[in-house]
């Protein structure tokens, strides 16, 4: 899986946008990027995923560049529930049902959002 | 809540001794992965199981060991332990009936995770 890279951390003022990048340049055809954020020990919590449109659901929008190296995501009105550690995560789709790849986190971007 | 249960939330226990982490995936998931998260290693993918069969293998110690029962429920069994085995022990779960999902992948879904304090 390709290696990604996100600045370790970041500040938020609570409701405007929070635009988290990600670099892949190293992403293969066959890659999806996925998104999870981490509230302080709990479970990560997936937030979206996609493979070359921008993508959008209830919680946050992803925004994936033309060429695939990089994107970012959109969190369109930070609260203070937002404050975790996001992690970008690329990863192979499976190639057959119940072979999807691992997840391979890496240190991630610890958000802050503030009042 | 993501539908994944794990028990125990906390755990605390003595080194050498042996303990067993249960996770129940999401109704009707059949793939099981854990994942193990210390202070000083990030998380990590331990092993994954699909529908009964271990269909592959991270940074699991020999120590370590998992099954995936009939009911699709998983546990990790981790024996021998040392002070370092403290961590957070997550399940995740994927895959809700025999076909892949719609998008092509395969999104994992974390339980709120085991901490295992060895003293």
């Amino acid at each position: 899986d390709a290696k990604t890279t996100q600045p370790p951390s970041m500040d938020c003022a609570e409701g405007r946008a929070a635009n988290l990048p990600c670099n892949h340049s190293t992403i293969s055809g066959n890659e999806y990027v996925y998104w999870y954020r981490q509230i302080h020990s709990q479970g990560p919590q997936y937030i979206i995923h996609g493979l070359k449109n921008n993508e959008t659901n209830e919680m946050a929008s992803l925004i994936i560049t033309e060429d695939r190296k990089s994107s970012t995501l959109i969190l369109p009105h930070a609260t203070l529930r937002d404050t975790a550690v996001y992690y970008c995560i690329v990863r192979v789709g499976p190639l057959s049902t119940g072979t999807a790849s691992k997840l391979t986190f890496g240190t991630g971007t610890r958000l802050q959002v503030t009042l | 809540d993501s539908g994944v249960t794990q028990t125990p939330k906390h755990l605390i226990t003595a080194t050498g001794q042996r303990v067993t982490l249960r996770c129940s995936p999401r109704s009707g998931d059949l793939s099981v992965y854990w994942y193990q998260q210390s202070l000083d290693q990030g998380l990590q993918f331990l092993i994954h199981y699909y529908n009964g069969e271990e269909r592959a293998k991270g940074n699991i110690l020999e120590r370590f060991s998992a099954q995936q029962f009939p009911d699709l429920h998983s546990e990790l069994n981790l024996s021998s332990l040392e002070l370092g085995d403290s961590a957070l022990y997550f399940c995740a779960s994927s895959v809700r009936s025999h076909r892949t999902s719609g998008s092509g992948t395969d999104t994992q879904y974390f339980g709120p995770g085991t901490r295992l304090t060895v003293l």
